[in-house]
């Protein structure tokens, strides 16, 4: 049971473009929702969070928009670069106690 | 500071056999996960520890052990490796557990694991 859909599962664009991956949840409870960054053979980081409270939040050529109604939050990604070039996870997270739910990753590739 | 180290880097292990993946961490966080990634899966949370002392289990415990005998250190065991085990494990940490509130994990490079 996948509780955060993500999609698409692999994404290229080129230099400069605007890839946007979508994230749905079904848990109400949710209430953090953290993108993740992993480059190959390495760990995923931590990219950008964001609350419910709010639709949209900002960081450098990141933003992620929120829609609480419709249960979805997107990435997007402003001037990409290749070294953007990246799997990105979506999560959700009940802060109260549950445990971090990661969708099913989206492979993005950014041609020169 | 190193963060999280993990090993091995990788593994080719016989079904059957017992192994040991280690994580150790030098941030001095309360929590610690295991999981594991596989394409088109994301990442399944296997177990977790909130502190030192204490374990829980994740979505897909089974097959799989903890101990968390002191704050840095959580090894995770395969008692006896099955080829459905074949994946990539990330060892990851965070300050407080999960009922503590929105935060950051961390995640260590990672142990390519190939079960034949």
């Amino acid at each position: 049971q996948q509780q955060v859909k993500q999609s698409p599962q692999s994404l290229i664009v080129q230099k400069g473009g605007i890839p946007i991956i979508n994230c749905a949840y079904e848990n109400t409870a949710f209430d953090y929702f953290p993108w993740y960054q992993q480059f190959p053979g390495k760990g995923p980081a931590l990219l950008i969070a964001i609350r419910p409270d709010v639709s949209e939040k900002k960081e450098g050529r990141f933003t992620i928009s929120f829609n609480k109604s419709a249960k979805q939050f997107s990435l997007h990604i402003m001037d990409s670069q290749p070294g953007d070039s990246a799997t990105y996870f979506c999560a959700g997270e009940e802060t109260s106690g549950s445990r971090l739910t990661f969708g099913e990753g989206t492979q993005l590739t950014v041609n020169p | 500071i190193a963060g999280i180290t993990q090993a091995p880097t990788s593994q080719i292990l016989a079904a059957g056999r017992r192994m040991t993946l280690r994580c150790t961490q030098d941030m001095r966080h309360n929590a610690m996960y295991w999981y594991r990634q596989d394409l088109g899966l994301g990442l399944r949370l296997i177990h977790y520890s909130n502190t030192a002392g204490t374990t829980g289990k994740g979505e897909v415990p089974d097959g799989y052990s903890v101990s968390r005998a002191n704050t840095d250190d959580f090894p995770l065991t395969l008692a006896s490796a099955v080829p459905s085990q074949t994946s990539v494990y990330f060892c990851a940490s965070s300050r407080y557990g999960l009922a503590g509130g929105a935060n950051e994990q961390f995640f260590g490079p990672g142990t390519r694991l190939t079960v034949l």
